[in-house]
């Protein structure tokens, strides 16, 4: 079973300022199958990127992801203020299918 | 595109069976090569993956919950649906279903009496 652990728990920034959010995986993942997530309060969550690095149709250039093997990150270079949510990574694959999340990261002002 | 919708009561008593549907439209489920799943999230928590199911009827599930779920699909109404039996204040979340990175907009499920 893959483990997915997201830091930190809860992240303090300014708006303007860089975010750098971490998903790290209990074994290597593949990256096709790696995706980012942002929830507002009483929202489904969104999706940000999907294959670890494709942002989602409509979603802002501040948002960009990277990684792969077992090590994951969402960068938002920018920070507004509608970005400070909750954040989760998932994995889902087909051998054995699935879905893996991280518990979310929390970035607050 | 591709859609997904949930539907069911939004109401269920302690001990009693969950039931929901997704419906998917713009596509085809058994066109689909990714498992169609179903994800839960309690108030206030986090994610957590419930089971899923390919258009073959293949299932897997969650082994925390492998007990109380049930998934089926119908190809025939392009729909899927998830059972979840004896529930508990437990179970009282927002119910998504989904295929890879694409989710529904989730159903709100209360168990109470």
């Amino acid at each position: 079973e893959i483990v997915l652990t997201q830091s930190p728990g809860t992240l303090s920034l300014s708006p303007g300022e860089r975010a750098t959010l971490s998903c790290r995986a209990s074994q290597s993942v593949s990256s096709t199958y790696l995706a980012w997530y942002q929830q507002k309060p009483g929202q489904a969550p969104r999706l940000l990127i999907y294959g670890a690095s494709s942002r989602a149709t409509g979603i802002p250039d501040r948002f960009s992801g990277s990684g792969s093997g077992t090590d994951f990150t969402l960068t938002i270079s920018r920070l507004e203020p509608e970005d400070f949510v909750v954040y989760y990574c998932q994995q889902y694959g087909s051998s054995p299918p699935g879905y893996t999340f991280g518990q979310g990261t929390k970035l607050e002002i | 595109q591709l859609q997904l919708q949930e539907s069911g009561p939004g109401l269920v008593k302690p001990s009693e069976t969950l039931s929901l549907t997704c419906t998917v439209s713009g596509g085809s489920i058994s066109s689909s090569t990714y498992y169609w799943g179903w994800i839960r999230q309690p108030p206030g928590k986090g994610l957590e993956w419930i089971g899923s199911i390919f258009h073959s009827g293949s299932t897997y599930y969650n082994p925390s919950l492998k007990s109380r779920v049930t998934i089926s699909v119908d190809t025939s109404r392009n729909q899927f649906s998830l059972r979840l039996s004896s529930v508990t204040a437990a179970d009282t979340a927002v119910y998504y279903c989904a295929v890879a990175e694409l989710w529904g907009q989730g159903a709100l499920v209360t168990v109470s009496s």
